[in-house]
């Protein structure tokens, strides 16, 4: 089946650090990939996405790319801020699987 | 133009009760699924609804369920409530689905709390 495994959380960066949360996956077929973020007492928004190998997904600072060989999607920024501070997910959408495999989902702390 | 809106956003419910949870997609979203946020197990799809018709089911108890209307809006319901309900339910809609290349967006999400 389908599976996300995410970083362990949580992180904690001072403001303008870089920032990396690692992702690989395991699916059938060929997956599409995503990045959502919650802010504290909100739903998910979509970050980032690639659809397919060695695309790279960007957005706010925040790129990703698809790895099809070593089944990663990391997730980096350069230089982060506050505002950024919230839980970041890594997600899967595989064939004609209509749903979204979420990994566990990583807590960033942003520090002024 | 307007978000998803999922009500209510906050309940609290008695063991044994039921509960009804109502999302609004997106103007013009045929495609509404559920998802189901706890710090336990995270985030688990519930089920997918399109053009009225459950078309994809997670591995839930069938204690849940749920529907969608002519109009897309849809509702899930969730029978003989136990603590472990507890969790964030999250809505999220598209224009025909994650299997078409879509992007979905989601709710803020109801916050059930079960005593």
């Amino acid at each position: 089946g389908n599976s996300v495994t995410q970083m362990e959380g949580p992180v904690t960066l001072s403001e303008e650090a870089f920032l990396t949360i690692n992702c690989t996956y395991t699916a059938t077929g060929y997956p599409s990939l995503f990045w959502y973020v919650q802010y504290p007492g909100e739903g998910l928004q979509l970050l980032l996405k690639a659809t397919k190998a060695d695309d790279k997904g960007s957005n706010k600072g925040f790129e990703a790319t698809y790895r099809k060989e070593t089944t990663s999607f990391h997730l980096e920024k350069g230089s982060v801020q506050v505002s950024d501070s919230a839980v970041y997910f890594c997600a899967l959408s595989s064939g004609s699987a209509r749903q979204l495999t979420f990994g566990s989902g990583t807590q960033l702390t942003v520090l002024p | 133009k307007a978000g998803v809106t999922q009500t209510p956003r906050y309940l609290i419910k008695t063991r044994g009760q039921q509960v009804t949870l109502s999302c609004s997609p997106i103007s013009g979203h045929r495609s509404v699924s559920w998802y189901q946020q706890t710090p336990g197990q995270g985030l688990q799809f519930l089920f997918e609804y399109f053009s009225e018709t459950q078309r994809n089911k997670g591995n839930f108890p069938g204690r849940f369920s749920g529907r969608q209307f002519s109009n897309s809006r849809s509702e899930m319901n969730v029978s003989t409530l136990e603590l472990g309900d507890s969790a964030l339910y999250l809505c999220a809609s598209s224009f025909d689905g994650l299997s078409s290349g879509n992007t979905i967006y989601f709710g803020e999400g109801s916050w059930l709390t079960v005593v």
